[in-house]
């Protein structure tokens, strides 16, 4: 597949493991935060979002927690599969009034072993 | 599959060319984004269409212009290519007017040479 970024940030876990992505964001007015999953040679897919008000959010396998005081970000995938593996990147907007025009972070490549 | 079609999928010109990118959105999606990908810019929004009209302008070069169709296809034209014009350029779809739950096509991967 096509090749995404180079020297990426790499997390290597065992299938079966948690997995915990981080993202440092930019702006403190901030609002709403995105979680994308790139495969080798696809484009971008959501995974899922999280609003400013708001401290931790589950998906299906997925969790995302905010923490606005130190601007973070993380996404945590429970049992690790090795279709889990994509480089991860967080996405960051403003609140309504702002630009709701998201700003990418350059992402985490994450690497599952059987 | 998300849905969404994109073509070419490789397409390699000369600096100064000029090329155009096609995208399909979903059926029945409104909104068509296109996004550039670069390995020293990561992903960048450069431009939304919501039913034919010009809804929202990231970082898109004045070389650079798209346009949606009656059919809700949309293109990309790229102009006086320079060779840091080379990236992937990613089309996605949504449903409404704005939403970050965006389908993404497969991209075209252009090469300026």
């Amino acid at each position: 597949g096509e090749s995404v970024g180079l020297h990426l940030p790499t997390l290597s876990v065992q299938e079966g493991d948690n997995s915990i992505i981080n993202c440092a964001y930019s702006n403190s007015a901030s609002d709403y935060f995105i979680w994308y999953k790139q495969e080798s040679g696809k484009g971008p897919q959501f995974i899922i979002d999280i609003r400013s008000n708001m401290d931790k959010r589950q998906g299906q396998r997925v969790t995302v927690l905010l923490n606005k005081t130190v601007k973070h970000l993380s996404l945590q995938i429970a049992a690790t599969q090795p279709g889990d593996s994509a480089v991860y990147f967080c996405a960051e907007s403003l609140p309504p009034g702002g630009s709701y025009i998201p700003t990418f972070g350059r992402g985490t490549s994450l690497i599952v072993h059987p | 599959d998300s849905g969404v079609t994109q073509t070419p999928k490789h397409l390699i010109t000369a600096t100064g060319q000029r090329v155009t990118l096609r995208c399909s959105p979903r059926s029945g999606d409104l909104s068509v984004y296109w996004y550039q990908q670069s390995l020293d810019q990561g992903l960048q929004f450069l431009i939304q269409y919501y039913n034919g009209e010009e809804r929202a302008k990231g970082n898109i070069l004045e070389r650079f212009s798209a346009q949606q169709f009656p059919d809700l296809h949309s293109e990309l034209n790229l102009s006086s290519l320079e060779l840091g014009d080379s990236a992937l350029y990613f089309c996605a779809s949504s449903s409404g007017s704005w939403s970050y739950e965006q389908y993404f096509g497969p991209g075209t991967r252009l090469t300026v040479t």
